[in-house]
């Protein structure tokens, strides 16, 4: 198993750009989740989802829109990126909600200039 | 309000020495309580997980969490710090469905 896998590594926006964050996970997990990471900050949670087709808010969920196609894919998406999104973007799932360990991907480092 | 705090954003320690990180939480039911390790430029790795059975949490490379509830803390300990200990350390608590994190720990080890 690949875990969670998470694409790019890193990427450079210009104000007012769009971008999708994609996010996939092989280990048939029903929940998956967006966090962002800003320095002396911990990670936030920008939205989840319970399942294809059901997605929720999390705490920081203004500037960005999530779908859920596919139990495998959560792909984030930047509509019109502002400096303030600037950020370590973590990608996560759980099989169930509960006490289920949460796995993280690697990670997506996005700068906005 | 459910919350995490994450006592002292970065702690040092010698080669050996105790390691302890410190978590104090809020929170209005029973908590489930969560320990990451991220290291330099990775993602987050379960360390421990509390969900209500023992106390006494044991986790991977030698690290233990003490769940007391009436001091609503969940300190992380290892009895003896190695160079590869050397990370962030992050306290995270669940509400509903997602995770609630501390500001994190930076753990740093000297030979």
């Amino acid at each position: 198993n690949a875990g969670v896998t998470q694409t790019p590594k890193f990427r450079i926006l210009k104000i007012g750009q769009s971008m999708t964050l994609q996010c996939a996970q092989d280990m048939n997990h029903n929940y998956m989740y967006w966090y962002r990471q800003d320095p002396g900050m911990g990670l936030k949670l920008i939205y989840y989802s319970v399942g294809a087709g059901i997605t929720d808010k999390g705490e920081v969920p203004n500037g960005y829109n999530v779908s859920r196609s596919t139990t495998e894919d959560f792909p984030l998406r930047l509509e019109l990126a502002a400096p303030s999104q600037t950020s370590v973007y973590f990608c996560a799932s759980s099989y169930q909600g509960g006490g289920e360990t949460q796995y993280f991907g690697p990670g997506t480092r996005l700068l906005v200039l | 309000a459910q919350s995490v705090t994450q006592l002292g954003s970065h702690v040092s320690v010698s080669e050996g020495a105790l390691v302890l990180l410190r978590c104090n939480y809020s929170s209005s039911v029973p908590p489930y309580l969560f320990w990451y390790v991220q290291y330099p430029n990775q993602g987050l790795q379960l360390l421990l997980k509390y969900t209500s059975a023992a106390t006494l949490v044991k986790g991977i490379n030698g690290f233990e969490a003490e769940f007391k509830k009436s001091e609503t803390s969940f300190h992380l300990t290892k009895p003896s710090a190695h160079m590869s200990d050397a990370a962030e350390y992050f306290c995270a608590l669940l509400t509903g469905t997602a995770l609630i994190f501390g500001k994190g720990t930076t753990l740093s080890v000297s030979s």
